[in-house]
């Protein structure tokens, strides 16, 4: 299936660990993102790579490291997680910038510190 | 600084009914809106597009209209049914703010049978 696909689904660590998130979309878009999910459930972009460049860095603070290999792939690896760390991190595509096509969205990482 | 906000945050209505939910952002200056669904632990499912130069865009029972220059954006939803249970998030590109979307922080919706 074309998509965007995220892993893990689900991450439990403990305070102070380091850990990576992977992202894959295999629709052939030159664009990917990470966006944050807060426990209020308000969504705000992380990052922003279009064609491996980094072009949006959100004030994320820089524990957060996003590592774009090819067009393809989009991971992110959190140094020193802190209690605060904890959410839903929604990778995304698009194709350019979105503004003809929109956007896809994976499915989501729950990122648990504890 | 582009900001969204959906009204109302929560909205619960009978199975049958027909109900808008409502999406307004700060600057006009869009490249496009977009509505996503997300249930609970889910990702988001995109619903409908509208490009800035569109008025609306209509998927079954969904119809979603833009007034780009009022900053207005509703999103229709007829004979609603339990599975439209969701949160119903309103998204928009552009606004000065180049290859990334701007929430609002969505609207509730429970379908009661």
């Amino acid at each position: 299936d074309t998509a965007v696909s995220q892993t893990p689904k689900y991450l439990v660590t403990q305070m102070g660990n380091d850990k990576s998130i992977k992202c894959e979309q295999n629709l052939g878009h030159d664009t990917m993102y990470w966006y944050k999910q807060d426990s209020k459930k308000f969504l705000k972009i992380m990052f922003s790579y279009n064609n491996k460049e980094l072009i949006i860095n959100e004030t994320v603070p820089n524990r957060f490291s996003p590592k774009s290999p090819d067009k393809a792939h989009l991971n992110l690896h959190i140094n020193s997680l802190e209690l605060g760390d904890s959410a839903v991190y929604f990778c995304a595509s698009s194709r350019g910038a979105g503004n003809l096509y929109g956007y896809t969205f994976g499915s989501g990482t729950r990122l648990t510190v504890v | 600084k582009q900001e969204v906000t959906q009204i109302p945050a929560a909205l619960s209505v009978p199975e049958g009914e027909n109900l808008v939910l409502n999406c307004s952002f700060t600057d006009s200056a869009i490249y496009n809106l977009q509505w996503f669904r997300q249930d609970p632990g889910k990702g988001l499912t995109s619903l409908l597009l509208i490009q800035s130069s569109q008025r609306e865009q209509t998927s079954g029972r969904l119809n979603a209209s833009l007034d780009k220059s009022s900053g207005r954006s509703t999103l229709y939803i007829a004979a609603s049914q339990p599975g439209d249970s969701a949160t119903y998030l309103c998204a928009v590109s552009g606004g000065g703010s180049n290859y990334k979307l701007t929430f609002g922080k969505g609207t509730l919706l429970t379908v009661n049978p």
